[in-house]
Formats: C-alpha cells, structure tokens, sequence
C-alpha cells in the first residue's frame, strides 16, 4: 500500500464551480499537511499548510484535515481557468524534514 | 532573487556522462531539498542538507548519486554515468528551518539520450 493516495485525475469542471480534490495517507506519524499546485513544467508552489485537523482558509482555498480518518481535502471555491493545473498533497513527520507526495492531481478549468 | 534559483533549466545528455545540477536557495534558509519527478509522479525525496551536511540521504537512488552543500548555501547534486532512467524533472526546495514550509524552484529538466 502506498503511503499517500490520490487520485490523478483529469478532472475537469466548469468555471465558477466548486472544486474538491481529495488525498488519504497510511502512516499515521504524518503531523504537517500540505497542498501544492504545479503548473505544466513549473516547480510545486505552496498553498497550503498546516499541521491540525479541521478547516483553514486561504481566500478561495480551504485545506481540511481529517487526522481520524486519515483524509485531507483541498477546496477552491469560484474556480477560474487560471486554476488549470496539478494540485499535489504533501505530508511529512515531525522531525524527519522529508516530503511525501501524492502523485497530482491534473485539473482543468473550462471557461 | 527572491525565489530558490536552479540552473540549467534544461539539460540534454548523454548516455554514460556526468552532469551537474546547482541550486541557489532562498537567502538565510538553512534547510535545502532535492527531489527527482517522473512524469505523472509527485516529487520523490533525494536528500535533505542542514547547513552544510547531508542530514537524510536516504532518497539518493545509487551511488552514481552525490550531491554537496559546501557553505550552507549553494548546493550542487551531481550524477555520474548517466543512463537514460535518470531523465526527469530534478527539483530543489528550502526552508527557514526544520518543520516549516519548503519552497520550491522551478526545476531543471534532465533528458538522457
């Protein structure tokens, strides 16, 4: 079983919709939890982070943690085309300074 | 510059050759990051410099593998005798310290030919 789940995609929406993307890990060490967008030949770029479960928003984007479950969810609210990309979740261990990604997930926006 | 600096962005080599990859980190990040990503893959974990020593090697694949921090700063990852499985996107992050956000740079493409 791989440490961190995701579903790859594509997905594809229309713009104005509500987004939801959605990664489950095995390793219940992971404490940090993060999200990564990464546009086609682009390094990851930071959106979000955080390291306890429940909600935190970011204008647009809300992060939720599940630390029970095992589940972390993004959510980008009034999508636009511009939001077309991979969007990788990332964990890591308190202390262990390593990433663990999900393979991405390709989204497109329709306009 | 304000972000984490790679360079080349893209390298064609090849087979059997050496290469270099340099990163520049965000200034006063102590904490430096290389990943490798495959098409279609998330980034996979190469190693971690704390300063400049190798805090966590563990992700280096072989010993055809080999990077260096010499003065906590610029770091170098370099790949001897090539073959055509090392092309991939080759990625370096930083940080501020332990435990905080990494920030990435944008990456230099490797093809093996």
């Amino acid at each position: 079983q791989k440490e961190v789940e995701q579903d790859p995609g594509p997905l594809s929406v229309p713009e104005g919709a509500i987004v939801s993307l959605n990664c489950t890990y095995s390793n219940s060490a992971f404490q940090y939890f993060m999200w990564y967008r990464q546009y086609s030949r682009k390094g990851p770029e930071l959106l979000m982070y955080t390291y306890s479960s429940g909600n935190k928003e970011d204008g647009r984007f809300t992060a939720q943690v599940d630390k029970s479950s095992k589940y972390i969810s993004l959510f980008i609210r009034d999508s636009q085309p511009s939001d077309s990309a991979t969007y990788l979740c990332a964990y890591t261990i308190q202390g262990a300074q390593k990433l663990v990604f999900g393979q991405g997930t390709r989204l497109t926006i329709n306009p | 510059g304000a972000g984490v600096s790679q360079t080349p962005s893209n390298k064609v080599t090849e087979k059997g050759k050496y290469v270099e990859l340099r990163c520049d980190p965000i200034s006063g990040h102590t904490a430096l990051y290389w990943y490798r990503q495959s098409l279609g893959q998330g980034p996979e974990f190469l190693i971690y410099f704390q300063g400049t020593g190798a805090a966590d090697d563990s992700g280096l694949p072989n010993d055809r593998f080999f990077a260096v921090r010499p003065e906590g700063s610029v770091s170098t990852l370099k790949i001897q005798r090539t073959e055509r499985g090392d092309s991939a996107m080759y990625l370096c992050a930083s940080s501020p310290s332990r435990d905080t956000e990494a920030f990435f740079g944008q990456g230099t493409r490797l093809t093996v030919v």
